[in-house]
């Protein structure tokens, strides 16, 4: 079992760029969720779909900030335009059916490490 | 709305010391309670959880997790740390149809 697999792994981007954050789920696995974490607001929400279905986006900064599920394993999490204060490590996580679509139990992926200079 | 309150931000102790880390929820009813654990450069893992049954909940690497429903609380504990044990820990809940929410997270530093 590979895991959730994120890529790129470390993103350095000029304010302004797009920047496409990727995941792969757990094969099985319905349910995934984007998170933000830094330092000051420490680990955030921003989305999280179920059955390819966006749930809850409320934690979705801006407009800047929009994600697609384009089918059931895959993920993309986009920035259009990068500013500075988006750099952050961007986590996802997937859950399995028996999770009931809420994310008890999330696996994570090892997260891409972002920086908008 | 509910809520996860981790009041001890840093915590620093010797090896061979005990761990309680702190976990409070706001919410009256139903929950599933989680702790997961951050190590420094990775990234979440699942600790424990609590669905049901017995409130005193037994995890992996010597960690335990007692649910008092009363306090509506869920505190991790570990009779005696190692320093592999530095890490990040992040308690969580699931209650009513929201989907699982996340402390502010505990850094724990174990010193030599």
């Amino acid at each position: 079992d590979a895991g959730v697999i994120q890529s790129p792994r470390h993103e350095v981007t000029e304010m302004g760029q797009e920047v496409t954050l990727r995941c792969k789920l757990i094969s099985g696995h319905n349910s995934l969720f984007w998170y933000r974490q830094t330092m000051m607001r420490g680990l955030e929400l921003l989305i999280y779909f179920n059955n390819n279905v966006p749930i809850d986006d409320s934690g979705m900064p801006e407009d800047r900030f929009s994600a697609k599920m384009p089918n059931a394993s895959f993920s993309t999490l986009k920035i259009q335009p990068s500013e500075p204060r988006d750099s952050a490590v961007y986590f996802c996580a997937s859950s399995p059916p028996t999770s009931g679509g809420l994310g008890g139990i999330q696996y994570f992926g090892a997260g891409t490490r972002l920086s908008v200079l | 709305a509910q809520s996860v309150s981790q009041h001890n931000h840093h915590v620093i102790l010797s090896e061979a010391a005990s761990l309680e880390l702190g976990c409070n929820y706001s919410y009256g009813g139903t929950v599933n309670l989680f702790w997961y654990v951050q190590y420094p450069g990775q990234h979440l893992q699942l600790l424990l959880k609590y669905f049901s049954g017995d409130p005193l909940v037994k995890g992996i690497k010597g960690f335990e997790a007692e649910f008092i429903k009363s306090k509506f609380s869920f505190n991790l504990r570990k009779p005696s740390v190692q320093w592999s044990d530095t890490a990040e820990y992040f308690c969580a809940v699931i209650a009513g149809r929201r989907a699982l929410t996340f402390g502010s997270g505990t850094r724990l530093q174990v010193q030599p």
